[in-house]
This record gives C-alpha cells, structure tokens and sequence, in this order.
C-alpha cells in the first residue's frame, strides 16, 4: 500500500492567513492526489484533483501543486468557512490510500 | 444533480454482519466506480471497496476476507456488506462516486451512516 503522510498534523491561524498544508507519498503517485475538506459532521467535500485541478465551485483561494512524491494544498486567505480538517488521497493505485489528516484551527 | 442516499442498520453485535445500500440519483451510472469508505470516529479516512457496473469489484486487503460489494444496475445502487463485525468495525461509513484515469478523485459523497459495534 502507498502510505501518505501529512504535515502538520494540527495547524493553528488566523482569517486572512496563507496556509500551506503538505502530502508526501511513499513511492510516486504521478499526479494522482486529491484534497478533501471535512466539516465536524459532514461528508467530505473534494476540492482539488489531479494534484492541482480546482474541482468546480471551489472558492479559487485553494490550490493544489506537486507531482510525484511530494504535494501542497495552499489557502491564500482563510476564510471562517476554511476552519476544518483536510485530507489527501492517492489515486494511483489500489487500495485508494488517504493522508492522516490536518486540522486547521482558528488562532 | 447527482445525489447518493445511504441506508442500513445501525447498531449491530459482534459477530453479525453490516449490510448498507447506496442509491444514486441522477448522473451516469455506468461511467463511473462506486465506492464505501469509512472514518472510525475522531479518526481519518479509510477506502474499503469500489464497484464498477459490470460487479468487477476491488478491495482494501486488509478487509478482504470480510467484504463483499454488489451492485443493482437496474436500481441504481449498490451494497457493501462486511462480515464478523467487531467493536473496530464502528464507524461512520460513506458512500462515494469515484473517477478513474487522469481526472481520478472521488466527487460525490453520501451523507455517511455511524454503524456501531456493541454487545
């Protein structure tokens, strides 16, 4: 199985923040990665594919970039609505691995 | 629109078997993979299963031994069951629609159904 790897695991910031969150592989995925947004109680919302592909209707303050083994999902300015936990997933290969994920916490 | 619409039984004993259906509305549902992922609570996601029209089917191996998905082309749906239940096996379990190729994500998700385990 291909492991993923979050970092950080828990990120504290303010609205109008810049947050980068990171997704490293253990073998190469090509660009075959996936961020997700999860609300305390909700499904997850996917935002990017294709490790950089805004999925539509996503706020264009998200945005996705890396290939191979190393990956960035970055929020130029937080917004109220941004404070959740987010997930990366590989879809290289079987079975369809997720990151641990990032809880993104207000300041 | 498409909209996925999860149910089955909630509160199983160990031993027995989970059973959950996912219906799908609107949308293609032959161009796409079907799938059952699962988050224990307070923990992070894990991809059990996927489903394609035809019943070709591919699972997590760590579950395996205890899974079987089918599908319902004429309905629209499809079914995840999962044998031996034990407490590990509670958590909330979505259903998702799921890409391959190189657009490959997981785009629609069901509203999710907390399956407890417990004597």
């Amino acid at each position: 199985d291909i492991q993923l790897t979050q970092s950080p695991s828990f990120l504290a910031a303010s609205v109008g923040d810049r947050v980068t969150i990171t997704c490293r592989a253990s073998q190469a995925i090509s660009s075959f990665l996936a961020w997700y947004q999860q609300r305390p109680g909700n499904a997850p919302k996917l935002l990017i594919f294709g490790a950089s592909t805004l999925q539509s209707g996503v706020p264009s303050r998200f945005s996705g970039s890396g290939s191979g083994t190393e990956f960035t999902l970055t929020i130029s300015s937080l917004q109220p609505e941004d404070f959740a936990t987010y997930y990366c997933q590989q879809l290289n290969s079987y079975p369809r691995t997720f990151g641990q994920g990032t809880k993104l916490e207000i300041k | 629109q498409v909209q996925l619409q999860q149910w089955g039984a909630g509160l199983l004993k160990p031993s027995e078997t989970l059973s959950l259906t996912c219906a799908v509305q609107g949308g293609s549902f032959t161009a796409y993979g079907w799938t059952w992922i699962r988050q224990p609570p307070g923990k992070g996601l894990e991809w059990i299963s996927e489903i394609y029209y035809t019943g070709s089917t591919t699972y997590s191996p760590s579950l395996k031994s205890r899974v079987t998905m089918s599908v319902d082309t004429s309905k629209k749906q499809f079914s995840l069951q999962l044998r031996s239940v034990t407490a590990a096996d509670t958590a909330v379990y979505y259903c998702a629609r799921a890409l391959r190729g190189l657009s490959a994500r997981m785009d629609h998700w069901g509203q999710g159904t907390l399956v407890t385990v417990s004597t």
